[in-house]
């Protein structure tokens, strides 16, 4: 299985600043399948990233993502309040499917 | 738009089954394009894929619960199914069905249901 590991596991940012979020894999992602989730408290996930820098329909340009092979990278340029919560990896290029542990946005 | 709910028990005694049933609105199970998924959260863990369905039946399960799992369908109630016999403790989790596409690059999953807490304890 392909081990994701996120790091940070908290990361504490005031609104407006950069947050840059990191995933590495075990093993390459094949065809840089990978996707960043964004999970509010109480809600469901919500899918920000595909195919590791493909936008989701209706998400602010704020959140980008990037890498290949076994690096991948979640960027928010500049954190609204909204931003603040639990965001995942996960790769659906090998099975079985496998994510990360989490990376928890929190206000400093 | 596409919607996905949970439903099932709360709370399962330790040896007994796990079921869940997932209801789709806003479209229909049966179409060609979609694979449907159920995945879980132990409390404090990271995310686990448990395994998928198509329309037709066709399933595709995480090796580490293969033994134990069993999803199905029921397209005239556009539901699908979890099973998870002899649960233990360890099974406690949030369970989440998830839809993902058909095409290879295009797996990940969107729509997530709401996600429901399932204890397993006497």
């Amino acid at each position: 299985d392909i081990v994701l590991t996120q790091s940070p596991g908290t990361l504490s940012l005031s609104p407006g600043e950069r947050a840059t979020l990191s995933c590495r894999a075990s093993q390459t992602v094949s065809s840089s399948y990978v996707a960043w989730y964004q999970q509010r408290p109480g809600q469901a996930p919500r899918v920000l990233i595909y195919g590791a820098s493909s936008r989701a329909t209706g998400i602010p340009d704020r959140f980008s993502g990037s890498g290949s092979g076994t690096d991948f990278t979640l960027t928010i340029s500049r954190l609204e309040p909204e931003d603040f919560a639990v965001y995942f990896c996960q790769q659906y290029g090998s099975s079985p499917r496998t994510f990360g542990q989490g990376t928890r946005v929190e206000v400093k | 738009q596409l919607r996905l709910q949970e439903s099932g028990p709360g709370l399962v005694k330790p040896s007994e089954t796990l079921s869940l049933t997932c209801t789709v609105s806003g479209g229909s199970i049966s179409t060609t394009s979609y694979y449907w998924g159920w995945i879980r959260q132990p409390p404090g863990k990271r995310l686990e894929w448990i395994g998928n369905i198509y329309y037709s039946g066709s399933t595709y399960y995480n090796p580490s619960l293969k033994s134990r799992v069993t999803i199905s369908v029921d397209t005239s109630k556009n539901q699908f199914s979890l099973n998870l016999t002899s649960v233990t403790a360890a099974d406690t989790a949030v369970y989440y069905c998830a839809k993902h596409e058909r095409m290879p690059a295009r797996r990940w999953f969107d729509p997530w249901g709401q996600g429901t807490l399932v204890t397993v304890s006497s």
